[in-house]
């Protein structure tokens, strides 16, 4: 267990649609990553959010947006769901941005149909 | 670009052989590298890292890796392959920011 949660665990809804994943970080990091797993694309970054502000961005799509909230849990908000949507999402966190290691949640499962 | 690379989409060992996972990397200068393990439907668990100093990490499980400079590389190894083992594994490395992953290497483990 890595002490990084994520809610929920499985979530399947239809195009067009919009979700939200949360991710709680480990107690006393400070940085929330998010990071997409497709068979096609492998794991990507998407973005990062430094005790609620943006840090880096990735391959993020403009459908998709994120924010870390004052308590450092983070929310990944995607909207207009398409077919290709569907992918593992991954939240992870670290204690600094730039240098420290990445600890894992169990990642929220979205299938768009 | 910045890339990594795992040469070895998926490698098959017999329980008790060694193990060893490619993974090279192309970056101006030295990154923080990692490897990562990811069993079926779960989330990715951290083997090791190397951020400096020795260039042989060891790591959890039994796992270590070796860091040579002049060959961009960070090869995962295990002497003794276990059943639990199987899973796929992941090199990652980290630069200014910039984490990027390699595809990944799937390991079959044969009884």
């Amino acid at each position: 267990d890595s002490g990084v949660t994520q809610t929920p665990k499985h979530l399947i809804t239809a195009t067009g649609q919009r979700v939200t994943l949360r991710c709680s970080p480990r107690s006393g990091d400070l940085s929330v990553y998010w990071y997409q797993q497709s068979l096609d694309q492998g794991l990507q970054f998407l973005i990062q959010y430094y005790n609620g502000e943006e840090r880096a961005k990735g391959n993020i799509l403009e459908r998709f947006s994120a924010q870390q909230f004052p308590d450092l849990h983070s929310e990944l908000n995607l909207s207009s769901l398409e077919l290709g949507d569907s992918a593992l999402y991954f939240c992870a966190s670290s204690v600094t941005p730039a240098t420290d290691t990445q600890y894992f949640g169990p990642g929220t499962r979205l299938t768009v149909l | 670009a910045q890339s990594v690379t795992q040469p070895d989409i998926h490698i098959t060992v017999s329980e008790g052989a060694s193990l060893e996972l490619r993974c090279n990397y192309s970056y101006g200068a030295t990154p923080y590298l990692f490897w990562y393990v990811q069993s079926p439907g779960q989330g990715l668990q951290l083997l090791l890292k190397y951020f400096s100093g020795d260039t042989l990490v060891q790591g959890i499980k039994g796992f270590e890796a070796e860091f040579k400079r002049s060959q961009s590389s960070f090869n995962l190894r295990k002497p003794s392959v276990h059943w639990s083992d199987a899973a796929e594994y992941f090199c990652a490395v980290l630069n200014n920011n910039d984490m990027r992953f390699g595809a990944g290497t799937r390991l079959t483990v044969k009884p």
